[in-house]
């Protein structure tokens, strides 16, 4: 069953450093998403992404975070300037469909800033 | 913007037990709810969904109804065995933008015990 892939599972990072968290999204999607769950604490929305362009994001997603499809597979999340309260689980989603379609989580990469 | 409210936050039942959780919504133009579960360690994972235009969905054990008018959605659990130990989300979504990002409730940590 396709799946979507997230590396690293585990990133730690000193604050200020740049991250970049990666995702292979489902060979067949052509919506992304980025959400993020400081530990127990909701998932919440960060950004979605269609036709190489950002369709709509949080406001949590200010311009430290950016997001790109370099190529036909991969979907990344770069924040440049780390926080602290940017430690978090940050999980990518993808969907086949517009609309209410079902979008399929990855395991998450766990960001942790020191 | 739309919040979804989720409870309860914690359920211990008897295995065979039922499991009920409840999740209000805000959005009125909300039309898809999809439930997760998430186990320890590993990312949302999609279990059943409903949209606006249905009042129930039943898949084996589980099932989702729908209450348009009060702005309510239920996950049922019937005949609980140890494995559906985990936290379950709730998540609305609504068509502005039409990509659809999901806002999620607080989550239940269901334990069914043997």
């Amino acid at each position: 069953e396709p799946e979507v892939t997230q590396t690293p599972s585990h990133q730690v990072t000193q604050m200020g450093q740049e991250v970049i968290l990666r995702c292979v999204p489902i060979s067949n999607h052509l919506y992304f998403y980025w959400y993020r769950q400081i530990l127990g604490q909701k998932v919440e929305f960060l950004v979605s992404f269609y036709n190489n362009e950002i369709s709509e994001k949080s406001e949590i997603f200010d311009d430290q975070f950016s997001v790109e499809r370099p190529d036909g597979s991969n979907f990344t999340l770069k924040i440049r300037s780390t926080k602290l309260e940017d430690s978090a689980m940050y999980f990518c989603a993808s969907s086949a469909r517009q609309g209410a379609g079902e979008q399929y989580f990855g395991p998450g990469t766990r960001l942790t800033v020191t | 913007g739309e919040n979804v409210e989720q409870h309860p936050s914690t359920l211990s039942v008897q295995e065979g037990d039922s499991a009920v959780i409840k999740c209000t919504y805000s959005d009125s133009a909300s039309n898809y709810f999809p439930w997760y579960k998430q186990e320890l360690g590993k990312g949302p994972q999609l279990i059943i969904d409903i949209r606006s235009n249905v009042g129930e969905k039943k898949d084996q054990r589980i099932a989702v109804t729908l209450n348009k008018t009060a702005k309510h959605f239920s996950l049922h659990i019937t005949e609980t065995q140890p494995e559906d130990s985990a936290v379950y989300f709730c998540a609305a979504s609504s068509p502005g933008g039409g990509y659809n990002k999901l806002i999620f409730g607080a989550g239940t940590r269901l334990a069914v015990h043997p």
